[in-house]
């Protein structure tokens, strides 16, 4: 079973729309990390959230961490072609300092003009 | 610029064949890691390694091998034993509990 279930698995937004992506885990979160990748291309990190309640925004993209739901939302605020991309949520989640990192299936955004 | 290299960016092997990925960092991270990714999979976790000499498997280590003899380098063997090898292969590194930094991949097709 996936340990990390994002949703949805795919979007598709009007430009100037805006979008939330999901990411729960089926386990304790020891830290959260979302990064956004571009079709066979690397990972480009984004956020990363550490702290129950914390919130941390950049641009026009905003992620939560809700530690009691073991729960992230990624919120993309009026959202442009350049947001189009695979978002993925990754996290340690097999224990404190542990250093798997395990990730998601992603979402794959589509921001039509 | 520090960063993290893999190489080469395509391959081609033929059915029986081993062949070997690499992946160099100078960030001088401890841990590193092995992704395969393929169309609507996500990233799957090969192998880890979070010290020199030292590696854990990961979810899908099944016909792959590694080896950590230098803190720069965690090069990644895709083995005849490996039934489906054709994917996307992503390399990663990061120093304890921070955030990963990526390679920009290596695409193995079998032929």
């Amino acid at each position: 079973s996936q340990e990390l279930e994002q949703s949805p698995q795919s979007l598709i937004v009007q430009e100037g729309k805006n979008l939330t992506i999901n990411c729960t885990s089926s386990k304790t979160l020891y830290g959260l990390y979302w990064y956004k990748q571009k079709y066979g291309e690397g990972l480009i990190f984004l956020m990363m959230l550490q702290k129950g309640g914390e919130e941390k925004s950049h641009e026009k993209i905003t992620a939560k961490l809700d530690e009691k739901k073991q729960q992230s939302s990624l919120h993309i605020t009026a959202s442009q072609p350049s947001h189009a991309g695979i978002y993925l949520c990754g996290a340690d989640i097999t224990g404190a300092g542990s250093y798997q990192l395990t990730f998601g299936k992603g979402t794959k955004l589509s921001v039509i003009p | 610029d520090g960063g993290i290299t893999q190489s080469p960016k395509y391959l081609f092997r033929k059915e029986g064949q081993n062949v070997t990925l690499s992946c160099e960092q100078n960030l001088n991270h401890d841990a590193m890691y092995w992704y395969r990714q393929d169309p609507g999979q996500g990233l799957r976790l090969i192998y880890y390694s979070q010290i020199v000499n030292d590696f854990q498997k990961g979810d899908i280590a099944e016909g792959y091998s590694v080896s950590r003899e230098k803190k720069e380098s965690f090069p990644l063997t895709v083995t005849s034993a490996q039934k489906n090898p054709t994917a996307f292969y992503l390399c990663a590194s990061r120093r304890g509990a921070t955030e990963a930094f990526f390679g920009q991949g290596t695409r193995l097709t079998v032929v």
